[in-house]
């Protein structure tokens, strides 16, 4: 089956860049997306179809996705930005849907 | 806007019924999906169900004890749960697969129901 692989925890400085990665085989060729979640509530999509962003997401949250792996970007990281985040892919012939094991951002 | 009802503390063994009652948009054409987390773990997919209710997947976790089931002249999705396991234990989330253009984003998620598995 097919995995997606994440760093456990990045930190950052207030204003600074954070990058986050999935790590899968030539998961360039699928569709990546990205939810955050913060503590107690249901996660959030904020990138989706790689690089693309929900209404109402800061442009500060930007994608990219080539080879076997893809990244989750956050520039000029806001302390509300501390949460967990997950990437995701659809294995749409057999429907299911793949989690990365999330990311804990922590800013510091 | 997703809303689920019907967790519980039930023990093991035991039996649940989880509903997801939709509103806001077209529920009949989408792909719905139950996500659940376990307490500090990570999101964990266990079902989707197309449209019309013909194609039903299942993680291999929760394959032969839960049924994914839908109506759509209710706009509800359902999940029962059987032979409950302690690890069953988590927030199960009602997700909008948007499976248009071929993304497969989880664009719309419920607030979560709790489900406790214990003796």
């Amino acid at each position: 089956s097919y995995a997606l692989t994440q760093p456990p925890s990045v930190s950052v400085a207030p204003r600074q860049t954070a990058r986050i990665t999935c790590g899968g085989s030539d998961i360039g060729s699928k569709n990546v997306h990205w939810y955050q979640q913060k503590p107690g509530q249901a996660p959030v999509l904020v990138v989706y179809d790689d690089s693309a962003r929900p209404s109402g997401i800061p442009e500060r949250f930007s994608g990219s996705n080539s080879g076997n792996t893809a990244a989750l970007t956050i520039s000029r990281v806001e302390a509300g930005d501390e949460a967990d985040y997950y990437c995701q892919v659809w294995q749409n012939n057999h429907d299911h849907v793949v989690f990365g094991g999330g990311t804990k951002l922590t800013v510091l | 806007e997703l809303v689920e009802s019907g967790g519980a503390l039930e023990q093991p063994g035991g039996s649940l019924r989880l509903s997801c009652l939709t509103s806001g948009f077209a529920f009949s054409i989408y792909t719905m999906s139950w996500v659940r987390q376990a307490p500090g773990k990570g999101l964990e997919w266990l079902a989707s169900i197309n449209s019309n209710a013909d194609t039903i997947f299942y993680a291999d976790s929760v394959r032969g004890r839960f049924t994914l089931s839908r109506d759509n002249a209710k706009d509800s999705l359902y999940l029962h749960l059987s032979s409950l396991r302690v690890e069953d234990t988590a927030v199960y989330y009602c997700v909008r697969l948007n499976h248009f253009h071929g993304s497969g984003k989880l664009d719309f998620w419920g607030p979560g129901t709790l489900v406790t598995v214990s003796s």
